[in-house]
């Protein structure tokens, strides 16, 4: 199974509300990722969790919150996000020492009105 | 600051014909380079990769050649088809858990 799965495909939501996206791997990778891809423009990292611990955060607004359950899961909180917001939020695994060969999820494209 | 550059945004190839795409880095500490692609609606996957120790590296009709003096690497596919169309992601990687990515490359194959 080289599969990332990421739920929901597509959301919309409103500035008030909250959501979570969620993403799931069974390849035994220690490292997943979050990305977040605007149109025409490369993915950007958002957060790396290694052995289920954060460890990079890149300046991300407290608006997103993310959390790994377990080694296997990975999710994003949404809580009062802003139309600038809206873009492919990207899931990403890879092995521990591996940081560079990442597998990702198909994404969950995110509307913020 | 981009530390990699994909200066074409699109590119247009004949079926059959090679297409070269190209990206160039700025940061000398990066060692490993890769190749992702990507098709609308979906996540990028991982094409092909080289090393810093090495000047070349093939995988079937996909060759990646890296030039570290001119901090410069292309991706060759011979003979392109159909479906190698899609967006090409150039990506670096310099020992910390981040990978960097380029701009990206619009590959049209026209039959």
């Amino acid at each position: 199974d080289t599969e990332v799965t990421q739920t929901p495909k597509h959301l919309v939501m409103g500035m008030t509300n909250k959501k979570s996206l969620k993403c799931e791997q069974h390849m035994g990778h220690r490292a997943m990722y979050w990305y977040k891809q605007k149109a025409k423009k490369p993915p950007e990292l958002m957060f790396v969790y290694s052995y289920e611990k954060l460890s990079i955060n890149e300046s991300v607004p407290s608006r997103f919150s993310p959390e790994c359950p377990n080694s296997s899961l990975l999710n994003l909180h949404l809580h009062a996000l802003q139309p600038e917001d809206s873009a492919l939020y990207l899931c990403a695994s890879s092995q521990a020492n591996r940081h560079e060969k990442l597998f990702f999820g198909s994404g969950t494209q995110l509307s913020v009105l | 600051d981009q530390q990699v550059k994909q200066n074409s945004p699109s590119l247009s190839v004949q079926e059959g014909r090679i297409s070269i795409l190209n990206c160039d880095y700025t940061n000398s500490m990066f060692d490993y380079f890769l190749w992702y692609k990507k098709y609308p609606a979906e996540g990028p996957t991982f094409l092909i990769s080289i090393s810093s120790i090495k000047d070349k590296n093939e995988d079937g009709r996909f060759t990646v050649f890296l030039n570290k003096s001119a901090k410069h690497l292309s991706l060759h596919i011979v003979p392109s088809q159909p479906g190698d169309s899609a967006v090409y992601f150039c990506a670096a990687s310099g020992g910390a858990q981040k990978l960097v990515f380029g701009q990206g490359t619009r590959l049209t194959i026209n039959p």
